[in-house]
């Protein structure tokens, strides 16, 4: 166990619908990355947060959105949900201060019918 | 061509034997290497980390970079079933204000009883 958790851990949603994935990051860790996975494929960067701020971003439209929180924590949003979007969602979490190690959480299941 | 190449599998190798997995990159620029271990349906949990040119061994698992040659491999001997997971080859790159992972599309390891 990492001590990252994400919620929820499965999600249906139909196409056009917007939705929100939220992750808590292992304790003494701030900086927030998220990643998607799509079946059969390795984990791809969407972005980073540090400091409740975007520091870096993926090949991902604008509709991928995200925020951080005070205490570390972030969100994912997404919205006009297409087809595509359906793969497992991860956040992973870091520490700027340290090893630049990347602990993920066990990840969102998103379904877009 | 992918920044990061693994051959899919599936790789059988018997109870006991050393199992080999392989990876190389094209990104001269990447300076820190990962190898995550997923089991199905489960999100990626570090293995090792490797970030000079070598070996690196921890218990089992031995971690190999070779940066001309732009290469990093796996070895896990004594084989077990346990370790019948999806491996997958992970790089960073310094520069820029993320640190972000780029990953393989992973290497599928069967352990047979």
């Amino acid at each position: 166990e990492t001590g990252v958790t994400q919620s929820p851990t499965h999600l249906i949603k139909t196409r056009g619908q917007q939705v929100t994935l939220r992750c808590s990051s292992q304790s003494g860790h701030n900086t927030v990355s998220w990643y998607q996975q799509a079946l059969g494929q390795g984990p791809q960067f969407i972005f980073q947060y540090y400091r409740e701020e975007e520091n870096g971003r993926g090949n991902f439209p604008p509709r991928f959105s995200g925020l951080q929180f005070p205490n570390y924590s972030s969100e994912l949003n997404v919205n006009a949900l297409e087809l595509d979007d359906s793969a497992l969602y991860l956040c992973a979490s870091s520490s700027s201060r340290g090893p630049e190690t990347q602990y993920f959480g066990p990840g969102t299941r998103l379904l877009v019918l | 061509q992918k920044e990061v190449e693994q051959n899919s599998g599936p790789l059988s190798v018997p109870e006991g034997a050393i199992a080999s997995l392989n990876c190389t990159y094209s990104d001269r620029g990447s300076q820190s290497f990962f190898w995550y271990r997923q089991y199905s349906g489960k999100s990626p949990e570090l293995i090792m980390s490797i970030y000079s040119n070598g070996d690196k061994e921890d218990g089992r698992f031995t971690a190999q970079l070779n940066k001309a040659s732009q290469y990093v491999s796996l070895l896990i001997r004594d084989s077990q079933p346990s370790d019948s997971a999806t491996y997958l080859c992970a790089l960073e790159r310094l520069g820029g204000s993320a640190r972000q992972l780029t990953f393989g599309s992973g290497t599928q390891l069967t352990v047979l009883p």
